[in-house]
């Protein structure tokens, strides 16, 4: 059975840099699939961040993409966020998912999630 | 970039009713790659549904997915107590706005 588990900082500050990292059990992310972040602000809907897929190719929303790095440490059996410069806007839950990409598309295994606040 | 609208924003409906959920895309999407997820309060999302009409794993099958191009439907035959939630249509990575289902 897969299982994703997010863990990092619940609070950071304005401007600083937020880092999450995903344990994922059960599957080695270097089998393949891809490897993502989705967050949801409070009381609002999912915004997908970015992705990695096994090799290292990353791909990352232009809304973010001047802030977001995602990577992936193989003999860990983990992949990271980091979202610099934070502010409020990016207080939420966020979620580390398996983003399956072959012959159907869909997000199939999700962490819990934690929630971040950007606050000083 | 695909726009996905979903309505309506919110349904009301009772246990035992029939719930209908409606996608729509800005431009034709292919039926593999759209998607149905379920919330719940305080809950990760949950994959339903993929290639517009494929049940996850252990999903029961009172869920059902139907449509293509640029209109997608989920429905709920007969809504259960653990069925009032709020559900996501996606074409991955963008995900809709989302459709609450309440109890009446």
């Amino acid at each position: 059975q897969v299982q994703l588990q997010e863990s990092g900082p619940g609070l950071v500050k304005p401007s600083e840099t937020l880092s999450l990292t995903c344990s994922v059990s059960g599957y080695s992310i270097s089998s393949g699939n891809y490897w993502g972040w989705i967050r949801q602000p409070p009381g609002k809907g999912l915004e997908w961040i970015g992705n990695i897929f096994h090799g290292g190719k990353t791909t990352y929303n232009p809304s973010l993409t001047s802030r977001v790095t995602i990577s992936a440490d193989s003999s860990k059996n983990q992949f990271s966020l980091r979202l610099n410069s934070v502010t409020a806007a990016d207080t939420a839950v966020y979620y580390c998912v398996r983003d399956v990409r072959s012959y159907y598309y869909y997000m199939d295994v999700w962490g819990k999630g934690t929630t971040v606040t950007v606050s000083s | 970039e695909i726009v996905l609208t979903q309505s309506p924003s919110t349904l009301s409906l009772s246990p035992g009713e029939r719930a209908t959920l409606s996608c729509r895309a800005s431009q034709s999407v292919s039926s593999y790659y759209l998607a149905w997820y379920q919330q719940k309060p305080g809950q990760a999302p949950r994959l339903l549904i993929y290639g517009a009409s494929i049940r996850a794993t252990g999903i029961a099958d009172r869920f059902s997915g139907s449509g293509s191009g640029t209109d997608f439907t989920l429905t709920i035959s007969r809504l259960e107590p653990e069925d009032f939630a709020v559900y996501y249509c996606a074409r991955s990575p963008t995900f809709g706005p989302g459709t609450k289902v309440d109890i009446k």
